[in-house]
């Protein structure tokens, strides 16, 4: 079974722009949630997403905001990018649904450098 | 404040050694505790994950623990290897009601070195 799929693996982008990252959870998985993790800061909450909809948001400015397909697969997308967004962006995939016992299985990420 | 706190922050050990980390947690509604590893640049790999009903589960040399009515959990390494460089994290789980969904709260990460 394919494990959770983050595309692109690096990006370099300036000041002002937006990005756009992709994720595919593994097959069968309905719930995909985004991270944000720093040095400094830890792994933070994004957002999650369940058969389309958020169903849960963090703490993170509008210019944050993603969005997930019919086929589960999800999106990601930073507007007006700053520097202190340089980061790893990982998304993780779990069957979801009302059992919140199911395990989290994390992509391997996206190190976006913002310059 | 966060409401997962680990302990130490760092912590360097000699290959073979145990060593313990520590989590405690204030999260509430409990659903369970996880473990997670995570080498540097990569995503985190589960561990374990324990319910309030488990007080023990085991990982090949990795044992976690967790006392519910303390809210404090332990993740026991045994004969450290070079590979279990790393830094770990302690994520909890709130569990459903009506009026949310269950969320994740993630601890900061004890960062382990094993040395030669």
């Amino acid at each position: 079974k394919a494990g959770v799929t983050q595309t692109p693996r690096y990006l370099i982008k300036t000041r002002g722009q937006q990005v756009t990252l992709s994720c595919s959870p593994i097959s069968g998985h309905r719930s995909v949630s985004w991270y944000q993790q720093t040095p400094g800061q830890g792994l933070q909450f994004l957002f999650e997403y369940f058969s389309e909809t958020q169903r849960n948001k963090g703490n993170f400015p509008g210019r944050f905001s993603g969005r997930q397909f019919s086929n589960s697969r999800s999106e990601m997308n930073v507007s007006t990018l700053e520097l202190g967004d340089s980061a790893l962006y990982l998304c993780a995939s779990s069957l979801g649904g009302r059992q919140t016992n199911t395990e989290a299985f994390f992509g391997q990420g996206t190190r976006l450098t913002v310059v | 404040k966060n409401q997962v706190e680990q302990s130490p922050q760092s912590l360097i050990i000699l290959e073979g050694k145990n060593c313990t980390l520590q989590c405690n947690y204030t999260v509430s509604p409990f659903s369970n505790l996880r473990w997670y590893k995570q080498d540097t640049g990569r995503g985190p790999v589960s561990l374990t994950i324990m319910t309030f009903s488990e007080n023990t589960k085991s990982n090949g040399r990795y044992t976690a623990t967790l006392d519910a009515d303390t809210k404090q959990s332990s993740l026991h390494i045994t004969a450290s290897q070079l590979s279990d460089s790393a830094s770990y994290i302690c994520v909890v789980s709130t569990r459903m009601t009506t009026d949310s969904w269950g969320k994740l709260q993630f601890g900061a990460g004890t960062q382990v070195v094993v040395t030669p």
